[in-house]
């Protein structure tokens, strides 16, 4: 069975310092995948997909960029991160055909705090 | 761009009690939705989803209605326990362009023991 990785669970940074976000996915292959994020009691912003290595469409221009340097493996990064930065970060991946269609499925989020 | 709305933000039920959650949508060429459950510091979870050529399916306590003329599907929660409690979201997909779905803001379900 498919499974994806989210780390950390919980991050807390300070304003202008790096973010590394990791995503991992088992049991598929050329996923896509995607970020999203959600601020708290709010729905889900798509950030970032990507349709295979080194594929990344960009949803909302903001300081945060994306990378799928492996298959099963999408990372969300910035150089410095903002207080608005702060939220529940999502990754997702499309598979799993259900009624002909291949359904959506989350990883477990990160939670990112940005003082 | 796309809009997926939920028409309460908050429902509280008691236990026992059928619930059920709503959701309007914009894109009439949206074919494929999704119910996802979101409990408190969770991803969400997929329940149940449905295409446009069928207007309800079933799950285990869960039935998901779709109302294409006036764009709505609805979440329907049987014998609704305490577990149940979460946010609820509707997404939408179309088939040309199915690599995004796009989400409503979400109906937060209290169920009361």
């Amino acid at each position: 069975s498919q499974t994806i990785h989210q780390w950390p669970a919980t991050l807390v940074q300070p304003v202008g310092s790096p973010l590394s976000l990791e995503c991992t996915v088992e049991g598929t292959s050329n996923p896509n995948l995607y970020w999203y994020r959600q601020a708290a009691g709010r729905g889900l912003q798509l950030l970032f997909y990507s349709v295979g290595i080194g594929q990344i469409s960009s949803e909302v221009p903001q300081n945060l960029s994306a990378s799928r340097p492996q298959d099963r493996q999408f990372i969300l990064s910035s150089k410095k991160l903002l207080l608005s930065d702060s939220g529940f970060y999502l990754c997702a991946w499309i598979g799993g055909t259900s009624g002909g269609r291949e359904t959506q499925y989350f990883g477990p989020g990160t939670r990112l705090l940005v003082l | 761009g796309e809009s997926v709305g939920l028409h309460l933000p908050t429902l509280s039920v008691q236990e026992g009690d059928n619930s059920i959650i709503n959701c309007a949508y914009s894109n009439s060429a949206s074919d494929y939705f999704i119910w996802y459950k979101q409990e408190s510091g969770k991803g969400p979870q997929f329940i149940i989803d449905i295409r446009s050529n069928m207007d309800k399916r079933q799950g285990q306590r869960v039935t998901v209605l779709l109302n294409k003329t006036v764009k709505h599907l609805s979440l329907q929660i049987a014998a609704t326990q305490p577990g149940d409690s979460a946010v609820y979201f509707c997404a939408e997909n179309q088939g040309y362009n199915f690599n995004k779905f796009y989400f409503g803001s979400g109906t937060k379900l209290n169920v009361k023991p």
